[in-house]
């Protein structure tokens, strides 16, 4: 089946750095990103949704230049969280529509941990 | 927000017994999909029911929805220790383009 990686799985940063997570589609092509947060135990809340080669759309709330999310490519987007603070601290989930089909793929996460 | 809300939030059981996880949501649908998520990790698709199906089977997995009370119910069979995980339901907003998750039943499955 297609595969998403992100990377990196697991991160400790120091307040006020930046940090940034990579979600990338291994074997297909994605027109579509999606970046979603997950607190500990409860569902996923979609963040952003990412198109190649324009700026991405951002959830009521979500702070855009906080969370900035570039979609450079047919496989890879980042989100570069800036001045990180320990509020910032979450599980970071990207999944990938793959173009040919339309199915969604879900990358393992990212842990950001802020001290 | 939560298209869906999700009962039992979690749900503890013997091996063997069955596990039933109820799904409600808000806005009309052209299906509602169910995912797995095991502690720490990424989401899995299990199944996915379009809005003309009542019933759907996949293995131990039945899967139900009811379009006139907008709920879905996932059904395990059987269970394992190994289907200890989160499961989601979802569905698809925002004009067809945002996956929207529920609330997460947590399942327990005890030897």
């Amino acid at each position: 089946g297609a595969v998403v990686s992100q990377h990196p799985s697991w991160v400790i940063c120091k307040s006020g750095t930046s940090v940034k997570i990579e979600c990338r589609s291994l074997d297909f092509q994605a027109t579509t990103m999606f970046w979603y947060r997950q607190f500990p135990k409860q569902s996923l809340m979609l963040m952003a949704t990412s198109n190649e080669g324009s700026k991405a759309t951002y959830e009521q709330g979500v702070e855009k230049d906080k969370f900035l999310i570039n979609h450079a490519s047919l496989t890879l987007s980042t989100l570069t969280v800036t001045s990180a603070h320990p509020e910032d601290s979450s599980f970071y989930i990207c999944s990938a529509r793959w173009a040919d089909t339309g199915e969604l793929f879900f990358g393992e996460g990212s842990r950001l941990t802020v001290l | 927000s939560q298209q869906g809300e999700e009962d039992p939030q979690a749900l503890s059981i013997q091996e063997g017994e069955n596990a039933t996880m109820n799904c409600s949501y808000k806005t009309s649908i052209n299906n509602l999909q169910w995912y797995r998520q095991n502690s720490g990790r990424g989401l899995v698709h299990l199944i996915l029911i379009r809005s003309n199906e009542r019933e759907k089977h996949s293995g131990r997995l039945r899967v139900t929805l009811d379009t006139s009370k907008k709920s879905s119910s996932l059904l395990i069979t059987a269970s394992r220790a190994a289907d200890t995980a989160s499961y989601f339901c979802a569905t698809i907003t925002g004009g067809g383009n945002k996956l929207t998750f529920g609330t997460g039943t947590q399942l327990k499955v005890e030897l």
